[in-house]
């Protein structure tokens, strides 16, 4: 079974420039979960998606954005990207109701 | 405020010394409490999940016990290949979100 798999590995973006991240979730699972991670801190909660919806998000400014599509992939863009926004971002997938969820390998993206 | 408070930050053991990691937790409900392994520049890998106080469970070296403030998770004889960052994360009960409240993790480093 294909895990939570993201694209791109890695992205190098210019400050105030938009970045696409993409996410496909595990096969049957309809909730899709981004995370941000940046350097020496913990994971913090971007956005949540379930079945098509923006159910919840964190304490993120509005140029955080995301979408979820009919086959459940998700897309979170980021606008006018600053230099602090240089982490890895994590996509995770659950059944809605599921405790806990799998996580994918990320995105690195790179601000400069 | 629901909170995950991670210790120690960084731990260097030798190779069959055992030892405890700890995840002392704040939250209004708890839903559940999960073990997480990260390695660099990867996504954390699920380990374990706990729902109520009193619940072990175990993996191979690794063994996972809550109480109802904290969790601990004991490493029993660990090999250079449980090195790795450990992260514990909490999903509170009630409301309208699925997410998870991570701490900032123990950095394991076993040497040979």
């Amino acid at each position: 079974e294909a895990g939570v798999t993201q694209s791109p590995t890695h992205l190098i973006k210019t400050r105030g420039q938009q970045a696409t991240l993409r996410c496909s979730p595990i096969s049957g699972h309809t909730s899709v979960y981004w995370y941000q991670q940046a350097l020496g801190l913990g994971l913090q909660f971007l956005l949540w998606y379930d079945e098509g919806e923006e159910r919840n998000r964190g304490n993120f400014p509005p140029r955080f954005s995301g979408r979820q599509f009919p086959n459940y992939s998700s897309e979170l863009n980021v606008n006018a990207l600053e230099l602090e926004d240089s982490a890895l971002y994590l996509c995770a997938s659950s059944f809605p109701e599921e405790y806990g969820y799998t996580f994918g390998s990320g995105t690195r993206l790179t601000v400069v | 405020e629901d909170q995950v408070t991670q210790s120690p930050e960084a731990l260097r053991l030798q190779e069959g010394e055992s030892s405890s990691l700890n995840c002392s937790y704040t939250v209004s409900g708890l839903r559940g409490l999960f073990w997480y392994r990260q390695d660099p520049g990867k996504g954390p890998e699920f380990l374990f999940t706990l729902y109520s106080a009193g619940e072990e469970k175990e993996k191979e070296r690794l063994k996972a016990t809550l109480t109802k403030k904290e969790s601990f998770l004991h490493i029993t004889a660990p090999k250079p290949e449980d090195s790795a960052t450990y992260l514990c994360a909490v999903q509170a009960s009630g409301g309208a979100t699925n997410k998870l409240i991570f701490g900032t993790g123990t950095l394991l480093a076993v040497q040979p």
